[in-house]
């Protein structure tokens, strides 16, 4: 799986949007943009997945440059049940035997 | 009802014993995985099963032995254990080898070895 590079840490304020970059600039054609978010004593937990098109979901949105060396994780307004590290991940689909390789992420803290 | 279960959540053993950590998902994926977390908080994948067949081994030490008795369970057995086996270990499942569909994890056993 590609690389990629997310800050370390970010900071936000209860019911405020969030914006969690990710740069992926080596991503290759067939490579989805993948999120995950690991709570405090809890196991991974998938968020939201994507190719080219932005997607959205309950949890949140994903907004995909169009050269797709970056996107971005949208939490519209973040609670502090959102606190966690967010893993952006490249997974490549072609059909092989797949893994997730994961970074490490942007720790997220809210605050009220 | 628990999707990926884990157990035990916690085991604390000392250098030198054996020890087994076992996996179920009742979600119907074929494919299972064992991550492990460090102290560092580094995610890294170990092993893969898709069918009962192992379809990934990242090079881990073969003290570290999964076995798949069925496609609901993978299990994890870890001989002469070492000081740095001490980390949480997660047990993930998938469908189709994980080529499309989101992984499911588990809350993690944490494996401590004094």
């Amino acid at each position: 799986d590609a690389k990629t590079t997310q800050p370390n840490s970010m900071e936000s304020n209860e019911e405020e949007p969030v914006h969690l970059p990710c740069n992926h600039s080596t991503i290759s054609g067939t490579d989805y943009i993948h999120w995950y978010r690991q709570l405090p004593s809890q196991g991974p937990e998938y968020v939201i997945h994507g190719l080219t098109s932005n997607v959205n979901n309950r949890m949140a949105s994903l907004a995909i440059a169009e050269d797709r060396k970056s996107s971005t994780l949208i939490l519209h307004r973040a609670t502090l049940r959102d606190a966690a590290v967010y893993y952006c991940i490249l997974r490549d689909n072609t059909g092989t035997a797949s893994k997730l390789t994961f970074g490490t992420g942007t720790r997220l803290q809210v605050t009220l | 009802d628990t999707a990926v279960s884990q157990t035990p959540k916690y085991l604390v053993t000392q250098m030198g014993n054996d020890k087994s950590i076992k996996c179920e998902q009742n979600l119907g994926h074929d494919t299972m995985y064992w991550y492990k977390q460090d102290s560092k908080k580094f995610l890294k994948i170990m092993f893969s099963y898709n069918n009962k067949e192992l379809i990934i081994n990242e090079t881990v030490p073969n003290r570290f032995s999964p076995k798949s008795p069925d496609k609901a369970h993978l299990n994890l057995h870890i001989n002469s254990l070492e000081l740095g086996d001490s980390a949480v270990y997660f047990c993930a499942s998938t469908s189709g080898q994980g080529v499309s569909g989101e992984l499911f994890f588990g809350e993690g056993s944490r494996l401590t070895v004094l």
